[in-house]
């Protein structure tokens, strides 16, 4: 079954610079996708960024960048040039690749807290 | 702006209500989902419906009637909720053709309290 892992409940970093989150995911299917989304606290799900499991390159977005390590089935997002508004929940995402009819679910991890401190 | 609209942003109700929460896609999606968010847990997939169609009814109590008139609509009908089916409801919309890369996108939400 798959499964998302975000072991940080809450971090801090300082206006300008970069972070890291940490996602690790469970899966023993080949054909995968990998997503993340930022939670403000207005509540809409605003999406990130998309990596794919048969993706070479480590997908970016402006200033965010995904950190594939498939051996080691991690996916952390990386924001650089941190800014006040950056300050939300971010949930990483996985859904596995369709078989047939059935559609792979979005499975969604706890979510990690970022706060931006100025 | 996601281009996908949920009304009405808050709802209080009581257990014996009747309620719908609506949500409206402006994107030319195929798929449309249900979430229910509580809080401090991850989202939690409710209803699944693609071209209209139902391919996905994740055990949601009877109490939750979702009814998908045409691509772009999507209905959560609420009766005899209880209070712990307060939290923040989610609805998203997609293009989806199989495989792995199904981009979701989201409405604001319907804060939901029961009371």
């Amino acid at each position: 079954a798959q499964k998302i892992t975000q072991t940080q409940p809450g971090m801090f970093v300082q206006e300008k610079e970069a972070v890291t989150l940490d996602c690790t995911y469970d899966t023993s299917d080949q054909s995968y996708g990998l997503f993340w989304y930022k939670q403000p606290s207005s509540g809409e799900m605003i999406f990130l960024i998309y990596q794919g499991s048969y993706d070479e390159q480590n997908a970016t977005e402006g200033r965010y960048s995904l950190n594939f390590q498939k051996a080691r089935k991690s996916a952390n997002l990386v924001i650089s040039a941190s800014q006040l508004g950056d300050s939300a929940m971010y949930f990483c995402a996985m859904r596995e690749g369709r078989r047939g009819n059935q559609g792979g679910k979005l499975i969604f991890g706890q979510g990690t807290e970022l706060s931006v401190k100025p | 702006e996601t281009g996908v609209t949920q009304t009405p942003r808050h709802l209080v109700m009581g257990m014996t209500n009747k309620k719908s929460l609506k949500c409206e896609q402006h994107l030319g999606h195929n798929a449309m989902y249900w979430y229910k968010q509580s809080a401090k847990k991850p989202l939690e997939l409710m209803f699944v419906y693609n071209f209209k169609e139902q391919t996905e009814n994740n055990s949601v109590p009877s109490r939750f009637s979702p009814e998908c008139p045409n691509s772009s609509h999507l209905f959560l009908h609420l009766h005899t909720l209880q209070p712990e089916d307060s939290a923040l409801y989610l609805c998203a919309s997609s293009q989806d053709r199989g495989g792995a890369k199904n981009i979701q996108y989201f409405g604001a939400g319907t804060r939901l309290s029961v009371l």
